[in-house]
């Protein structure tokens, strides 16, 4: 039943590792999105995707990459992950690039806990 | 680059109180102002504004955009202790990144006993 999913939902790994986000949404919408939360609390978009196309690629390391293999699913890998990855992402999708602002819908977030 | 600001930063208030937030933006080819409650997880929809001077409202919720000034206002009446929670405010441009959201810092609200 939930309209955008992520997982994990909570991920604690060491600096170095390698890990991914996964995300889903079942509202039939063209455009995802992902967000970086810090900790205090300000949301900053990093990437977004519409109909498996890269369309908003904001100033983000290089270890960070999106995939998305279809218009449900927006995956982020991380690599070779530092201290200041560690925040909450999450994962969003609306109806369209053009149609953003209506039903913009949010996942429940992944927090990722860098040691 | 877009901007949002939000203030108060925090704000602590008695039950019952009628609380006002404040969010002022620049952006280029301004569509939208959406604002957006946040509790424990994922930023939860309350309104969008895309006329000046023209009041939504939600129960206890209402707000206004003024393009003029730039700015739009949040009020919640009699606040309950359920709304507590960090509220946000962020546009939306028209064209080239139709989609992107640019979010203010936020306002968190605690409503005490």
């Amino acid at each position: 039943d939930t309209a955008v999913s992520q997982t994990p939902k909570y991920l604690v790994t060491q600096m170095g590792n390698d890990k991914s986000i996964k995300c889903e949404q079942n509202l039939g919408h063209d455009t995802m999105y992902w967000y970086k939360q810090d900790s205090k609390k300000f949301l900053k978009i990093m990437f977004s995707y519409n109909n498996k196309e890269l369309i908003i690629n904001e100033t983000v390391p290089n270890r960070f990459s999106p995939k998305s293999p279809d218009k449900a699913h927006l995956n982020l890998h991380i690599n070779s992950l530092e201290l200041g990855d560690s925040a909450v992402y999450f994962c969003a999708s609306s109806p369209d690039r053009d149609r953003a602002n209506y039903g913009y819908t949010f996942g429940s977030g992944t927090r990722l806990t860098v040691v | 680059e877009d901007k949002v600001v939000q203030s108060p930063l925090s704000l602590v208030v008695h039950e019952g109180d009628t609380v006002t937030l404040n969010c002022s933006y620049e952006v280029t080819n301004f569509r939208s102002l959406l604002w957006y409650k946040q509790e424990k997880k994922a930023p939860t929809f309350l309104f969008m504004l895309t006329s000046s001077g023209i009041e939504k409202k939600s129960g206890r919720l209402s707000s206004i955009l003024d393009k003029k000034e730039l700015s739009s206002i949040l009020n919640i009446t009699a606040t309950q202790t359920g709304d507590s929670a960090i509220y946000l405010c962020a546009v939306i441009p028209y064209t080239g990144t139709a989609s992107k959201l640019t979010f203010g810092t936020g306002t968190r609200l605690q409503v005490t006993l």
